[in-house]
């Protein structure tokens, strides 16, 4: 069956980074791209960026524009989000989330399935 | 980019139905079918239930469907169920080529 697994829950110290991996499983990984959404503590959903895992095409939400980078390693078929220059308000649940999306135009908008979420805690 | 507005909270009795409202623009949910609903159940990852403004993915129940009108995507559940208890995200794409959520919208079975 199709899954996304991601890495284990991270502490980090204001202005560091952080590195979130999301394997994927049961399909062909190039065949799709991978959304980034994150979720603070009793907040709603925040969508952070794409990539196509099909030519590396990105796209990010203005908030994060320079401080998230999007990356895959088709040879392992893994997605990393890394972001940097963390603050305290980027404590979050962070989800991966495979999208059909392999190019600049959209041709379906639905992520599915997720990851099942990485807990980042920015802390001094 | 600016959220879409959804209500904060809706409820129903079991058997009722209900539909919660995702307000955008012309830029987004008003320009393109592309909205998309999710269910997400405390502590857990959220899940499809309509892509594509009306489309519903295999497995979810037929009581979910959706539409649109003009800037606005309503979701639609009926014959609730305890089941159902959960809180509901749209999401749109834009005209700048990124997604937007909705400030979720939490759903309360009476």
């Amino acid at each position: 069956q199709v899954q996304l697994v991601q890495s284990g829950a991270e502490v980090k110290k204001p202005g560091a980074s952080v590195k979130v991996s999301c394997k994927a499983s049961g399909y062909t990984f190039i065949s799709y791209g991978m959304s980034w959404v994150r979720q603070a503590p009793g907040q709603g959903l925040e969508w952070m960026g794409w990539i196509s895992a099909y030519n590396g095409y990105t796209k990010y939400a203005q908030n994060f524009q320079g401080r998230v980078t999007l990356t895959t390693d088709t040879s392992t078929s893994t997605a990393h989000m890394e972001l940097r220059g963390l603050r305290y308000d980027d404590t979050a649940v962070y989800f991966c989330a495979r999208d059909p999306r392999l190019y600049d135009i959209l041709t379906e908008n639905r992520f599915d399935p997720w990851g099942q979420g990485t807990l980042v805690t920015v802390s001094s | 980019q600016s959220a879409l507005t959804q209500p904060a909270s809706v409820s129903g009795s079991p058997g009722q139905s209900i539909t919660i409202s995702c307000t955008g623009t012309s830029s987004d949910v008003g320009g393109y079918n592309y909205v998309s609903w999710y269910q997400q159940h405390p502590g857990k990852a959220p899940k499809v239930m309509i892509f594509d403004v009306s489309n519903r993915p295999s497995g979810v129940s037929n009581r979910f469907s959706g539409s649109k009108s003009g800037n606005t995507a309503s979701l639609t559940i009926s014959g609730l169920q305890a089941e159902d208890e959960a809180d509901y995200y749209c999401c749109s794409y834009t005209s700048t080529g990124v997604r937007v959520f909705g400030g979720g919208t939490k759903l309360t079975v009476l």
